[in-house]
C-alpha cells in the first residue's frame, strides 16, 4: 500500500497559520472518515491530535482544526506557537482492511 | 490512566525472528471498543503500521509484512504481542505499540491510536 502523501515540510511565523495537507485515494481518504492526525515531537511518541477527520481529543488545543475534500485531507493550525513545532502525520483506514500514514510533515516554526 | 510498556530484545541477528511485547495497565485489553497495535519508524523517517488485534484474536496486518508477521493477545496477562520473522537491517526501527480506539462500531480494524507506549528501539545486526 502506498503512504499518503504529505509534504516535506511546512514553516510558519508565531501567530501565523498553516495548513498542512495529506492527499489520498478514493480508496481511503476519499472514501473514509477514519482520518486522523498525530504530532510527533523529536525523540518522542506520536500523539493523537485529530481523529474521524476533524475531532479533537480532550486536552487538545482548539487551535488545531482538521478537514476532508475529496482525496485530500487538511490540518490547520492557528496561532502559531513554539510548541508547535514537531512532524505531523496523516493516517486513513483503506478498502483494504488496512491503516496508511503519510510520509510525515515538519513544521518548523521561524 | 492507560500505560503501555513495550518489552523485548533491542538487538536481533539477521534472518532471526524479532519478538516484542506490549504490557498494558491502568485499564483491560478485552474492551469492547478497541483494537491494540504495533508501529514502527525507522531511523529518521516516518511511521509505518504494522498491525493490530482485538482482545477475541482477530487481526488486521500491513499486506508488506503479512507473510513474516503474527500478532497475538494474551487476555489473562493483559499483553499482546509482535513476531516479525526472517528480519532484515530494513526492520530496524522503533517499535510502538497503541490502543486503537475504534468507537461502536469496531469492524475491520477501523479507528486511531489513542494511547501509545514509549517506543522501543530494535537494531537488526549481526
Amino acid at each position: 500500500q502506498s503512504a499518503l502523501t504529505q509534504p516535506a515540510s511546512v514553516s510558519g511565523s508565531p501567530g501565523q497559520s498553516i495548513t498542512i495537507s495529506c492527499t489520498g485515494t478514493s480508496s481511503d481518504v476519499g472514501v473514509y472518515t477514519f482520518v486522523s492526525w498525530y504530532q510527533q515531537h523529536p525523540g518522542k511518541a506520536p500523539k493523537l491530535m485529530i481523529y474521524d477527520v476533524r475531532n479533537r481529543p480532550s486536552g487538545v488545543s482548539d487551535r488545531f482544526s482538521a478537514s476532508k475534500s475529496g482525496n485530500t485531507a487538511s490540518l490547520t493550525i492557528s496561532g502559531l506557537r513554539a510548541e508547535d513545532e514537531a512532524d505531523y502525520y496523516c493516517s486513513s483506514y483503506t478498502s483494504s482492511r488496512t491503516l496508511v500514514f503519510g510520509g510525515g510533515t515538519k513544521v518548523t516554526v521561524l | 490512566q492507560l500505560q503501555l510498556q513495550e518489552s523485548g530484545p533491542g538487538l536481533v541477528k539477521p534472518s532471526e525472528t524479532l519478538s516484542l511485547t506490549c504490557t498494558v495497565s491502568g485499564g483491560s485489553i478485552s474492551g469492547t471498543t478497541y483494537y491494540w497495535g504495533w508501529i514502527r519508524q525507522p531511523p529518521g523517517k516516518g511511521l509505518e503500521w504494522i498491525g493490530s488485534v482485538y482482545f477475541r484474536g482477530s487481526t488486521y496486518s500491513n499486506p508488506s509484512l503479512k507473510s513474516r508477521l503474527t500478532i497475538s493477545v494474551d487476555t489473562s496477562k493483559n499483553q499482546f504481542s509482535l513476531k516479525l520473522t526472517s528480519v532484515t537491517a530494513a526492520d530496524s526501527a522503533v517499535y510502538y505499540c497503541a490502543r486503537q480506539s475504534c468507537g461502536t462500531d469496531c469492524y475491520s480494524g477501523v479507528g486511531h491510536f489513542d494511547y501509545w507506549g514509549q517506543g522501543t528501539l530494535v537494531t537488526v545486526s549481526s
